[in-house]
C-alpha cells in the first residue's frame, strides 16, 4: 500500500535561510501529493499540492516537485521568515480509497 | 466563513466518562473523517464516512463510535474514556473527485484538545 516517510524534526533556522524538508513516498499508480501546514494552536491547512509526475506545487514562496524517478516530494523555500514557524506534513491518499496517509510532521522554528 | 467547526475546543474527562466531540461542515462535502494527533506519531485516522449513513473504521477505531445521519454532521463519541485517549482530535472533510476544482483537499477543523485523567 501507499506510504510516506518524512524528515524528522525539529528544524531550527535563522530568518532568510534556505529550507528543505524531505518527503519520500511509495505508491500504487500516481496519486496526488500534498503538503499541509499546522500553525500553533490551529488545524492543518493545505500549503500546496501536485497532481501528477513533474508537477510543481507552489504557495507562499514554498515549492515542491512531484518526482516520480526518486519518489520524492521535498518541500523547499528560498528564504524563510519567522511567520513560517509551524509543523509541516507530507500526505497522499491511500490507494483506491478516500483515506489519507500523513507523515509524522516536521516542526520548523525560524529565529529572528 | 465556510469551513469545519469543531466543539468543544478543550475538554477534561475522568476515566470512564463518556462524551461526544461535535463536527459540522457547511461545504456539502461527502467525505468526513476524524484524526487524532499525538506527539511523534503524526495524524492517525480514527473513523471516516463517505456519505450520510455510511461510516467505516480507520487505523485506531477502538474506544470510539461515529454516526453520519446528515451530510453536515459527523460526531465522534468516546464511550468510556481512558487516559490513552488524551490527545488532540481533528475533524476533516473533502469532496472526492478528479474533475472538481479543489477535489480531494482536506479541510480541517481547529481541533479539540481532550485530557482524560
Amino acid at each position: 500500500g501507499n506510504s510516506v516517510t518524512q524528515m524528522e524534526g525539529p528544524v531550527t533556522l535563522s530568518e532568510e535561510a534556505f529550507l528543505t524538508i524531505n518527503c519520500t513516498y511509495t505508491a500504487t499508480g500516481y496519486p496526488s501529493l500534498f503538503w499541509y501546514v499546522q500553525y500553533p494552536g490551529e488545524g492543518l491547512q493545505l500549503l500546496l499540492k501536485a497532481t501528477k509526475a513533474d508537477d510543481k506545487g507552489s504557495n507562499k514562496g514554498f515549492e515542491a516537485t512531484y518526482r516520480k524517478e526518486t519518489t520524492s516530494f521535498h518541500l523547499e523555500k528560498g528564504s524563510v521568515q519567522v511567520s513560517d514557524s509551524a509543523v509541516y506534513f507530507c500526505a497522499l491518499p491511500r490507494s483506491g480509497t478516500y483515506k489519507y496517509i500523513f507523515g509524522t510532521g516536521t516542526r520548523l522554528k525560524v529565529l529572528a | 466563513n465556510a469551513g469545519v467547526t469543531q466543539t468543544p475546543k478543550f475538554q477534561v474527562l475522568k476515566t470512564g466518562q463518556s462524551m461526544t466531540l461535535q463536527c459540522a461542515q457547511d461545504m456539502n462535502h461527502e467525505y468526513m473523517s476524524w484524526y487524532r494527533q499525538d506527539p511523534g506519531m503524526g495524524l492517525r485516522l480514527i473513523h471516516y464516512s463517505v456519505g450520510a449513513g455510511i461510516t467505516d473504521q480507520g487505523e485506531v477505531p477502538n474506544g470510539y463510535n461515529v454516526s453520519r445521519s446528515t451530510t453536515e454532521d459527523f460526531p465522534l463519541r468516546l464511550l468510556s474514556a481512558a487516559p490513552s485517549q488524551t490527545s488532540v482530535y481533528f475533524c476533516a472533510s473533502s469532496q472526492p473527485g478528479r474533475r472538481v476544482s479543489g477535489a480531494n483537499v482536506l479541510t480541517f477543523g481547529a481541533g479539540s484538545r481532550l485530557t482524560v485523567l
